[in-house]
């Protein structure tokens, strides 16, 4: 069964202090892992897709890398407006059909 | 990029009854999905809706408990049978824009309270 863990359940930050979000995943083959961030209401966006060990991908200021076991979220010099869940999810090579499956996010804060 | 537009955005329902969310995409789309995020948990697939066919169920999940429509390449609803507390949660309909099925668009989301 496919697994996601992501660390730590909260995270609060002051405005540019850089931090890293984990996400630990268990999965039979990989397809793709995701990220995506949901703000309170809404439903998530997605940020970024990642294929294979080694792979980084960046945005503005956020750059999200991958091994074989986990997957790392880094903040760099955050604002307040990155406030947010952020939510990490696998896509397995041998899952029929396309079922994503998420962790439960880390829920990031930014005071400035 | 699509827009995706769903209704209710929030509805409080009484044990028993049965409440359909609507959802419409702004352009076609061949796969379209309907999640739940029950409170304080990660969201969860309960059902692929392609045009034309069947839903496909993830496991523990039925469609008894969840019919689902796609009558066109630009609309779904998702029911919620016989409702109970339980079943209060987000629902939420999404769809792959591209050939990447991971990458998805998602509604903001039902907010259904189970009373």
């Amino acid at each position: 069964e496919d697994q996601v863990t992501q660390s730590p359940e909260a995270l609060r930050l002051q405005e540019g202090e850089s931090s890293s979000l984990n996400c630990s995943y268990t999965v039979s083959g990989l397809r793709g892992l995701f990220w995506y961030r949901q703000d309170p209401g809404k439903g998530p966006e997605f940020l970024f897709t990642l294929y294979s060990a080694g792979e980084e991908k960046e945005k503005e200021r956020l750059k999200a890398t991958l091994t074989k076991k986990e997957s790392f979220l880094h903040i760099t010099a955050p604002k307040p407006e990155d406030s947010a869940t952020y939510l990490c999810a696998v896509q397995a090579s041998e899952t029929s059909g396309s079922r994503l499956t998420f962790g439960e996010g880390t829920q990031l804060t930014v005071n400035p | 990029s699509a827009v995706i537009s769903q209704k209710p955005s929030r509805d409080i329902c009484q044990r028993g009854t049965s409440l359909t969310i609507q959802c419409q995409v702004d352009s076609q789309v061949t796969m379209m999905f309907w999640y739940r995020q029950q409170p304080g948990q990660s969201l969860t697939l309960i059902a692929t809706a392609n045009q034309g066919s069947e839903a496909t169920y993830e496991s523990g999940f039925v469609i008894d408990k969840f019919p689902i429509s796609r009558p066109n390449l630009t609309f779904s609803t998702l029911t919620v049978s016989n409702m109970s507390p339980e079943d209060s949660s987000i629902y939420l309909c999404s769809v792959a824009w591209g050939t990447n099925t991971g990458e998805l668009f998602f509604g903001e989301g039902s907010r259904l309270t189970v009373l």
